[in-house]
């Protein structure tokens, strides 16, 4: 069966700070992945989606960017962070090709002081 | 732009109750509907879907799509507390898009017992 992971599940950064947020996939090859951010009490927003390794979609201009280094593997980076980009982050798998249910991590509480 | 509407509630409803939740979306593009429930601080847990026009049933929760109308609904019969959650309603866009699912803000519910 297959699983997704993220790490970490909770972290506090100074505003200005660097982020690395990563996702990974177990058990499927070639998934397509997905970065979502749901502010509190929001709904969630789309910022990146990847159909391969190196391929990444961006949804929303911002500081944040994202990379696929390995076919499993998702993670989610910033260069500064801003008090803006507190939220919870969550990474979605569906299979790739025709496959379109999306499930969920666990997700990544940030809090951006 | 695609977009998906939800009463954002809450909605309560005594224990035992039909719950009923609903959605509208603006794209007639749309081919694929789903349904996630969200507990307070969890992820999204996907609890069906639909891609044909009717109905849908699986245990306690039935799914209704109208495309005609634009319109799909989540019935929760026999609500129980635990039924207390944020449900979102997702559609789904051919592959060209990447599979990418636009999400609702999401209905409160909460079931008193």
């Amino acid at each position: 069966s297959q699983t997704i992971h993220q790490w970490p599940a909770t972290l506090v950064q100074p505003v200005g700070s660097p982020l690395s947020l990563e996702c990974t996939v177990e058990g499927t090859s070639n998934p397509n992945l997905y970065w979502y951010r749901q502010a509190a009490g929001r709904g969630l927003q789309l910022l990146f989606y990847s159909v391969g390794i190196g391929q990444i979609s961006s949804e929303v201009p911002q500081n944040l960017s994202a990379s696929r280094p390995q076919d499993r593997q998702f993670i989610l980076s910033s260069k500064k962070l801003l008090l803006s980009d507190s939220g919870f982050y969550l990474c979605a798998w569906t299979m790739g090709g025709a496959g379109e249910t999306q499930y969920f991590g666990p997700g990544t509480r940030l809090l951006v002081l | 732009q695609k977009e998906v509407e939800q009463n954002s509630g809450p909605l309560s409803v005594p224990e035992g109750a039909i719950a009923s939740l609903n959605c509208t979306y603006s794209d007639r593009g749309s081919q694929s509907f789903f349904w996630y429930r969200q507990y307070s601080g969890k992820s999204p847990e996907l609890i069906m879907f639909i891609y044909s026009n009717g109905d849908k049933e699986d245990g306690r929760f039935t799914a209704q799509l109208n495309k005609a109308s634009q319109y799909v609904s989540l019935l929760i019969r026999d609500s129980q507390p635990s039924d207390s959650a944020t449900y979102l309603c997702a559609v789904t866009y051919p592959v060209e898009y990447g599979n990418k699912l636009v999400f609702g803000a999401g209905t409160i519910l909460r079931v008193k017992s």
